[in-house]
């Protein structure tokens, strides 16, 4: 069974710094582009980043709002995605998913690419920031 | 980036209704978009890839279309279990984004 467990999360102050853990079973991690995507209290999903695999140099991406103060990383070898969280604000409170991102192949004339998009999530770990 | 607004943010309807949630993308994603629904307290879960393509496992009462930069997710015969927020993303370019959801009550 294809499974994301995420732990990590607590309440933090303002400032401070967290670092939460998704472990992945069931699939060949190593394989896939990973996401974290967070939910505030009573709000819609916002995209926090993604990495892609090491096909593709583990390069990563980040949203505007977390660039600079968080970092993505994995570990293959452990089948486990990481966010390292830093100078955490307020408006960081949120449940916290990852995301497993499966590839969609499109050729058109002979040029091709892949499109990413999650399909399979943890159940999220909460993270509170407060003083 | 890329905005998208669904509309309605709300919708009552009830158990056997047919009903159309409408997500529009604020430049061209090429069909670059999915659906998730999400109930309280859970992940969320895909039911939508590709704009219209329907993802295993998921009942074939959804179903997802798309018009330039207008996509609709419609649910032909609502039954209980698919009272829930949704929400469109767009997968085009990053940043990733999501609508703002849809929440789906009974009436």
């Amino acid at each position: 069974e294809v499974q994301l467990v995420e732990s990590g999360g607590g309440l933090v102050q303002p400032g401070g710094s967290l670092r939460l853990s998704c472990a992945a079973s069931g699939f060949t991690f190593s394989d896939h582009f990973m996401d974290w995507v967070r939910q505030a209290p009573g709000k819609g999903l916002e995209w926090v980043g993604r990495t892609r695999n090491k096909a593709n140099s583990y390069t990563i991406e980040y949203a505007a709002s977390v660039k600079g103060r968080f970092t993505i990383s994995r570990d293959d070898s452990k089948n486990s995605l990481y966010l390292q969280m830093n100078s955490l604000k307020t408006e960081d409170t949120a449940v916290y998913y990852c995301g497993r991102d499966r590839p969609y192949y499109y050729d058109i004339s002979g040029h091709y690419a892949y499109y990413y998009f999650i399909d399979v999530w943890g159940k999220g770990t909460t993270v509170t920031v407060s003083s | 980036d890329i905005q998208m607004t669904q509309s309605p943010s709300t919708l009552s309807a009830s158990v056997g209704d047919r009903v159309t949630i409408t997500c529009r993308a604020s430049q061209i994603i090429s069909n670059w978009l999915a659906w998730y629904q999400q109930k309280p307290g859970k992940a969320p879960k895909l039911l939508i890839y590709r704009a219209s393509s329907l993802e295993g496992g998921v009942s074939s009462r959804f179903s997802g279309s798309a018009s330039g930069t207008e996509f609709t997710l419609t649910i032909s015969s609502l039954q209980p279990d698919d009272f829930a927020t949704y929400y469109c993303q767009q997968y085009d370019s990053y940043p990733i984004t999501f609508g703002q959801g849809t929440r789906l009550e009974i009436k």
